[in-house]
């Protein structure tokens, strides 16, 4: 069965800061990996997708990298600012899932003070 | 990026009766929506996929007669929560599929309050 961890749970950064967010599946064999982002009391939205034959993706202040080996992801976040305070979900989908069923991790709740 | 619309966003409602929650995709097809449930502080849960045309899969230990959905048409998926009792109380969010790459976009949730 698919795990998916998140690391760290809870993360607070000043403005401006560079930072990494980590997410760790046990399972390699998968379809695709999905970053996405829930403010309060909202759905998600999605942020980055990376298919599994790819290692990363970028949008704006966002890249997202995937090594499929070790079953890790990275997000990186550039320049933080107090809108990017959110929880940030890392979810993969396994190969052989034909509804594309995702797995999530619990998420990174991340604080940018101003 | 493909758009989920959900609705009511939020809802309350007295004990014992039922609950219609919608999610539709705005500009793409979906042969496939996923209904999650989330509680507070906690990732989402899988309820069950719905396929358009047939009988949704649900996830083991959600009770199908308790959680209707129905996915009538490319578009639209619906999610009834009957017969509510406070402990259905809880955010209900609907995802679908986009074509090709698989990405999932996801509706912005339904507040459910049972009273």
């Amino acid at each position: 069965k698919q795990e998916v961890t998140q690391i760290p749970a809870a993360l607070s950064v000043p403005e401006g800061e560079n930072l990494v967010l980590n997410c760790s599946f046990t399972d390699s064999a998968i379809y695709n990996l999905q970053w996405f982002r829930q403010d309060p009391g909202k759905g998600l939205t999605s942020l980055l997708l990376i298919q599994s034959s790819q290692r990363e993706q970028t949008s704006g202040r966002l890249n997202a990298s995937l090594d499929k080996s070790s079953g890790r992801s990275t997000l990186y976040i550039a320049a933080s600012q107090p809108g990017d305070s959110a929880t940030y979900l890392c979810a993969v989908i396994p190969l052989g899932a034909g509804s594309y069923q995702l797995t999530f991790g619990k998420g990174t709740k991340l604080s940018v003070i101003p | 990026g493909a758009v989920v619309s959900q609705h009511p966003s939020r809802v309350i409602c007295k004990s014992g009766t039922s609950v219609k929650i919608e999610c539709r995709s705005l500009d793409f097809q979906a042969t496939t929506m996923f209904w999650y449930r989330q509680f507070p502080k906690q990732s989402l849960m899988l309820m069950a996929t719905s396929n358009e045309g047939s009988k949704a899969t649900y996830e083991q230990g959600v009770e199908k007669d308790k959680f209707l959905i129905n996915h009538a048409s490319l578009t639209l998926s619906t999610l009834t929560v009957t017969s509510a009792h406070p402990e259905d109380s809880s955010f209900y969010i609907c995802s679908a599929r986009g074509w090709g790459t698989g990405e999932l976009f996801f509706g912005e949730g339904s507040r459910l309050t049972v009273l």
